[in-house]
């Protein structure tokens, strides 16, 4: 099984907009509305920003959004701030055979 | 505060053997599935094992099949890989992770214990 495949880095200015995609195939993002999107400062635990696709921890800051279209999911930071700098990687599951799998990782820089 | 803290991780030599723990703590340990995910060094991070609430329910990936073991003690919250036949590509960070109720994802996550296989 393959890890999905996410742009390597993105970049934005404080408060700018930046989206992150996630492209898997149809037996796994394409088939399950199970994916998830964490957050992973190095040396720290990750920490869960998206599940079930588009829905939001209470604790996390509503400008952390997702979609879905086919087989290719999105994390949408909205009004970047300085401390969105991190790794960020989607996970979805995939069936009983494979269980969970997850993006190759993207690095957000702040400008 | 709900956490989970891992533990056990070192050097071991290529074909040995290390068993990590993660003590759990803040809530009903034995309520939740749990995992275990790695991330090798320049890696992304990779789905290992995970184990239902009663331990009688337990998955892996396939690359450790075989060579290790998910296991857990809920009368001591806690969540162990037995690994055995070590190699130098399993050298890693491991993360101990829960598992929402009733959901496919993992929410608490802890920082993680560092294993390196080499001679």
């Amino acid at each position: 099984q393959s890890a999905l495949t996410q742009p390597r880095s993105v970049s934005g200015s404080p408060g700018q907009s930046v989206t992150i995609s996630c492209t898997g195939t149809s037996s796994d993002v394409g088939y399950y509305n199970y994916v998830s999107w964490y957050q992973h400062h190095p040396g720290k635990a990750p920490k869960l920003l998206i599940y079930d696709v588009s829905k939001r921890p209470s604790e996390v800051p509503g400008r952390f959004s997702g979609s879905k279209s086919g087989n290719t999911a999105s994390l949408t930071i909205s009004g970047l701030q300085a401390e969105d700098e991190a790794d960020y990687y989607c996970c979805s599951y995939a069936g009983s055979d494979i269980h969970y799998v997850f993006g190759t990782g993207t690095k957000v820089t702040v400008l | 505060e709900v956490q989970v803290v891992e533990s056990g991780g070192g050097l071991v030599q290529p074909g040995g053997s290390l068993r990590l723990s993660c003590e759990a703590s803040g809530f009903t340990f034995s309520s939740h599935w749990m995992s275990w995910v790695r991330q090798a060094p320049g890696k992304g991070l990779e789905w290992v094992a995970n184990i239902n609430q009663d331990g009688r329910e337990k998955y892996s990936v396939d690359s450790v099949k075989g060579r290790f073991t998910i296991s857990r003690d809920n009368a001591r919250n806690s969540l162990y890989l037995q690994m055995d036949s070590l190699r130098a590509e399993d050298t890693a960070v491991f993360y101990c992770a829960r598992y929402l109720l009733g959901q496919y994802t993992m929410d608490v996550w802890g920082q993680g214990t560092t294993v390196t296989v080499s001679s």
